[in-house]
Formats: structure tokens, C-alpha cells, sequence
């Protein structure tokens, strides 16, 4: 069984570049979380979806930052402009049936912003 | 918002030892599940767990869910248990569900 799928695995860009990050859920699962994770913060959910419509969106840290998921298995997440503070690893996770079911990870796409 | 304290933040063990990972939390939960970041990142879902007992192989995992913590148990330990455990929870009154990620137990075990 396929898992959580995210593109690229790894991202050096330079500042005020526009960084967009990829994720595929797994089939058949109709909720999808964004998470960043950093040394100093550790995990933290940024956004998620339900059945493709945006919940909850309050850690997301500010309008540089924008997801969108266009259909059930499919979801971006947008930085623009990227600066070095957004330099992190970001996660990618589903499940099948809300938040109260178990959460499966993505690999990360980790992300360097120079 | 609650709060998740992981115990202890470092352990050191030998092969073939056994330990215990605390996870401690303020209010009410109604989602408990603990993961293991592996040494190259992967975050792997070991339990859900909102209350009761689960094992799972060398693993178990209990909650105590009216005394606000979670036990995962691991018997036997290999090097491949290295890594950061984590505890995450989402507060019974919270009407989004939102699971916050305690900071994580390293564990490494040395052969």
C-alpha cells in the first residue's frame, strides 16, 4: 500500500523565492494535515483539511504562507516569498476519517532557505 | 491551550534493556497516539491510544486517561529503537481536534 507521498524530499532555495511543496494522501483518506517541524518549536500543525475544505488554518504563520488541496488527492503548500526562518522540515499527513483516527506521515520535504 | 510533557528527554540504553516513556498532559483528551521519528526522520504511528492497553510486538502502550498520562513500554531493546518517541494528544473540548506533539523522548540504544 502506497503511503503518504510528498515532493521534493529535499528544497535549497535562495530568499524571496517561491517554494511549493507537494502531497499525496492516501487513498481513500478524507483528511489531510500540514505540519513543520524545527529544532526549536519541535512539531507543529500549520493546516488542515476534511474532505478538501480548510478547518483549521490557525498555525499557519502568516499570508506568505497558503495550502490549498483542489481535490482529494492532491494538496500544495505555498511560500511566498520564502525567508531563512522558514527553513524547516515539513510534514505531510492523513487519515481516515477526521482527527480522531490515526495520523500517518509523509516523509517530510526538508527545506533550506538561504 | 494543553500541555504535553514528555519524561525523561534523553535515555541511553543497552541492547536488551527494557524502559519506560511518560507522557503527561493537563486536560481532558479524547485522542492519545504515540509515534517514533527514526533516525532518518520518518515519523512511524506506533499506537492510537485514548485509553486502555495496546501491545504491539516488543511494544505496549497504556493510558490512564481520569490521571492524564500514557506509559509506552519497550521490552527488549534493539538498536533500531533508536530515535525520538512522541506523545500527541487533542483536548476532549477542542472542536477542531487538533493534536499537539509533546517534545519527544531520544532514545538510543547502543549495542
Amino acid at each position: 500500500d502506497a503511503g503518504v507521498i510528498q515532493s521534493p524530499r529535499h528544497e535549497v532555495t535562495e530568499m524571496g523565492q517561491e517554494v511549493t511543496l507537494r502531497c499525496k494522501p492516501i487513498s481513500g483518506h478524507n483528511s489531510l494535515f500540514w505540519y513543520r517541524q524545527t529544532m526549536m518549536r519541535g512539531l507543529e500543525l500549520l493546516i488542515y483539511f476534511n474532505n478538501n475544505v480548510p478547518i483549521d488554518d490557525s498555525g499557519m504563520p502568516e499570508d506568505r504562507f497558503s495550502a490549498k488541496m483542489p481535490n482529494a488527492s492532491f494538496s500544495t503548500l505555498k511560500i511566498q516569498p520564502s525567508e531563512p526562518r522558514d527553513s524547516a522540515v515539513y510534514f505531510c499527513a492523513s487519515t481516515l476519517g477526521g482527527t480522531q483516527k490515526e495520523l500517518f506521515f509523509g516523509e517530510g520535504s526538508r527545506l533550506t532557505v538561504l | 491551550g494543553i500541555q504535553v510533557e514528555q519524561s525523561p528527554p534523553d535515555l541511553i540504553l543497552q541492547e536488551g534493556a527494557n524502559s519506560t516513556l511518560r507522557c503527561n498532559f493537563s486536560d481532558s483528551v479524547n485522542n492519545l497516539q504515540w509515534f517514533h521519528q527514526n533516525p532518518w526522520g520518518q515519523l512511524i504511528n506506533l499506537f492510537y491510544i485514548p485509553s486502555g492497553t495496546k501491545q504491539n510486538g516488543r511494544l505496549s502502550a497504556t493510558t490512564v486517561a481520569t490521571e492524564r498520562y500514557s506509559l509506552l513500554y519497550i521490552s527488549s531493546s534493539q538498536t533500531t529503537d533508536s530515535g525520538v518517541y512522541f506523545c500527541a494528544v487533542a483536548r476532549r473540548s477542542s472542536n477542531t481536534g487538533k493534536l499537539i506533539f509533546g517534545q519527544g523522548t531520544t532514545l538510543q540504544v547502543k549495542p
